[in-house]
């Protein structure tokens, strides 16, 4: 089984552009979350998907956004880019029907995002 | 607030040795803790889910243990490996009205040296 592929793996980006960012889940997963991680911060979560739905949401601006489409596929979205958006975006899927129950998160290598 | 601490933040240790790393919470009504292993510009991986009645829990090498009235949570690794260099991040899910919520621990970086 393939496992969660995010693309593209380095983007770079100048402040006050927007840039889109594309997760494909492992088959048959349904629940798509997407995280950011620096290293000041650590990882952060910002969103969960689910059946097309968003399901939880973190303490991230108007700025980050992101949907899924019927295949589960699930894209996320920075407009207006600030410096400090420059991070390891993470997606992970899960199987899970529940909200972060017991089955674990199966990550992506993630989209490296420089804005300069 | 919500807080997941991981302690140490790093450490260096010699292939075959044996270590432990902790993870103190805050997180509460608690849900699950998780421990993933990610390795240098890699995403997580799931080394162990833990529930509220669980107190140990292995995988391979690896063993997790939780005291839920402590809040307190710990990953041992057995016979070091120089495959086991990588951050160890500790994650706790909440449970909340509107949907658990995860927080994240700041993870411990692993170096092992032959």
């Amino acid at each position: 089984k393939a496992g969660v592929t995010q693309t593209p793996r380095y983007l770079i980006k100048t402040r006050g552009q927007q840039v889109t960012l594309s997760c494909s889940p492992i088959s048959g997963h349904r629940s798509v979350s997407w995280y950011q991680q620096t290293p000041g911060q650590g990882l952060q979560f910002l969103f969960e998907y689910f059946s097309e739905t968003q399901r939880n949401k973190g303490n991230f601006p108007g700025r980050f956004s992101g949907r899924q489409f019927s295949n589960s596929r699930s894209e996320m979205n920075v407009s207006t880019l600030e410096l400090g958006d420059s991070a390891l975006y993470l997606c992970a899927s899960s199987i899970e029907t529940g909200n972060f129950g017991n089955s674990p998160l199966h990550f992506g290598n993630g989209t490296r995002l420089t804005v300069t | 607030k919500n807080q997941v601490e991981q302690s140490p933040q790093s450490l260096i240790i010699l292939e075959g040795k044996n270590c432990t790393l902790q993870c103190n919470y805050t997180v509460s009504p608690f849900s699950n803790l998780r421990w993933y292993k990610q390795d240098t510009g890699r995403g997580p991986v799931s080394l162990t889910i833990m529930t509220f009645s669980e107190n140990t829990k292995s995988n391979g090498r690896y063993t997790a243990t939780l005291d839920a009235d402590t809040k307190q949570s710990s990953l041992h690794i057995t016979a070091s490996q120089l495959s086991d260099s990588a951050s160890y991040i500790c994650v706790v899910s909440g449970l909340q009205a509107a949907g658990n919520k995860l927080t994240f621990g700041g993870g411990t970086r692993v170096l092992v040296k032959p």
